[in-house]
């Protein structure tokens, strides 16, 4: 069954340095989307990504966010200047529209970012 | 504004039947989904409902109605391995937006023997 990767699964930053999250779409899926929740609470949109540019984007990102389709495969998520409150888990995640109905969003098994 | 209720935490028995409900409250809707969450795990797909009716997979259902702004998830002969959090969302209409789901807190499912 096709999968969302993500990598790496745990990344331990300090605080203020910049981090960039990786993540492998499933091949034929056409909208890339980024969420993320912190430990015990609802898991929040960042981010959408279709056509090689942001479709929508939540208030949490902004300038300190940015994410980019490098090649053909990778959707990364960069955060410049790490806080503390960035720990979480991030998500990537990804759809065909039409499948929509019967699969959902797929996601990735998350990297897990703590900031110290 | 948008707003997403459903209970924080429910217990049950192996091999019974559990109920998990989900209000929601927000200026448009389009479709509502639950994901099934493993702790320290990805959210995973169970069932998206556009229409007002019940919808049947395997030992899960979802039920809508639009009207009531309500759903409930319903597993059936339960499993340990149910164990996890159950995550209703909703996508608004097009228009509001295109891509993003708006999530529920999630109900903390335990599963005892």
């Amino acid at each position: 069954e096709p999968e969302v990767t993500q990598t790496p699964s745990h990344q331990v930053t300090q605080m203020g340095q910049e981090v960039i999250l990786r993540c492998v779409p499933i091949s034929n899926h056409l909208y890339f989307y980024w969420y993320r929740q912190i430990l015990g609470q609802k898991v929040e949109f960042l981010v959408s990504f279709y056509n090689n540019e942001i479709s929508e984007k939540s208030e949490i990102f902004d300038d300190q966010f940015s994410v980019e389709r490098p090649d053909g495969s990778n959707f990364t998520l960069k955060i410049r200047s790490t806080k503390l409150e960035d720990s979480a888990m991030y998500f990537c995640a990804s759809s065909e529209e039409s499948a929509i109905r019967d699969y959902g969003y797929t996601f990735g098994s998350g990297t897990r970012l703590t900031v110290v | 504004g948008q707003n997403i209720d459903q209970p924080t935490e429910m217990t049950a028995t192996e091999g019974a039947i559990v109920q998990i409900n989900c209000t929601y409250q927000t200026s448009g809707f389009n479709g509502l989904f639950w994901y099934q969450q493993h702790a320290g795990e990805a959210p995973t797909f169970l069932s998206y409902n556009v229409l007002d009716g019940l919808e049947e997979k395997g030992r899960f259902s979802s039920f809508l109605s639009r009207s009531k702004g309500y759903s409930y998830l319903l597993l059936k002969e339960l499993q340990m391995k149910d164990s996890a959090s159950y995550l209703c969302a909703v996508t608004p209409p097009p228009g509001d937006s295109n891509y993003q789901l708006i999530w529920g807190a999630g109900t903390k499912l335990i599963i005892k023997p």
